[in-house]
């Protein structure tokens, strides 16, 4: 199974200032054939279900604000926030769709500090 | 528009088995597949298995296998997640999610919290 790591376990981070999630999978998950990373992020509020942020790592859903971006490649990936809004504040997950069994990191929480 | 309809809160005892089900509106059914994730309290998510609308077939977290069946009855664009010999560990929130044509889930159910205790 791929094992998804996520750091650091929680954050706090000043409104308007800029937060950094990263996530690292135990194997490559770039298909070569069409150089696609298959890796998803997803915020989730208490009481909610997950809601899709990014995918193919740096694929922004629609209707998500522009602040929320996606980067990295083969092993090594980040969530970024700039400039954090009260609203932000939830766990964030990453996932990947690479191989089955699906596997998601084990979340970070976001916190205004 | 594209909606998963899950089932209402259950209370089992250790033992027991519950079936969740999952009713999808908005889009074709048998298109795609259905995953089910469940989240206890206080932690994160977990993947359990996924479902071929068109055909049935399924594949289980080896975790589950064997306590475990995903089953639909597409006449009712329905889904359902049964699991069996509930122990406390099973409490938890469990969702449906729809997985898109890239593999990942755009789509959730609004999940159902299943509790066990005796």
């Amino acid at each position: 199974d791929i094992v998804m790591t996520q750091s650091p376990d929680s954050l706090a981070v000043s409104l308007g200032e800029r937060a950094t999630i990263n996530c690292k999978s135990s194997q490559s998950i770039l298909y070569t054939s069409n150089n696609k990373n298959n890796l998803a992020w997803y915020q989730q509020k208490p009481g909610q279900p997950p809601k899709l942020l990014i995918y193919w790592a740096s694929t922004r859903e629609s209707g998500v604000p522009d602040r929320f971006s996606g980067s990295g490649s083969g092993t090594d990936f980040t969530l970024t926030i700039s400039g954090l809004q009260a609203e932000d504040v939830a766990v964030y997950y990453c996932q990947q769709f690479y191989t089955t069994p699906r596997t998601f990191g084990q979340g970070t929480r976001l916190e205004i500090k | 528009q594209v909606q998963l309809v899950q089932s209402g809160v259950e209370v089992k005892k250790p033992g027991a088995s519950v079936k969740v089900s999952c009713k999808a509106s908005g889009y074709n059914f048998i298109g795609y597949y259905i995953h089910w994730v469940r989240q206890a309290p206080g932690h994160g998510l977990e993947w359990m298995g996924w479902i071929n609308p068109n055909n049935g077939g399924i594949y289980y977290a080896q975790k589950f296998q064997g306590r475990v069946t995903m089953t639909r009855d597409t006449s009712i664009s329905t889904a359902y997640m049964d699991l069996k010999r509930l122990q406390s560990d099973d409490t938890a929130v469990y969702y449906c999610a729809r997985e898109d044509i890239g593999g990942y889930y755009h789509y959730w159910g609004q999940g159902t919290l299943v509790t066990v205790s005796s």
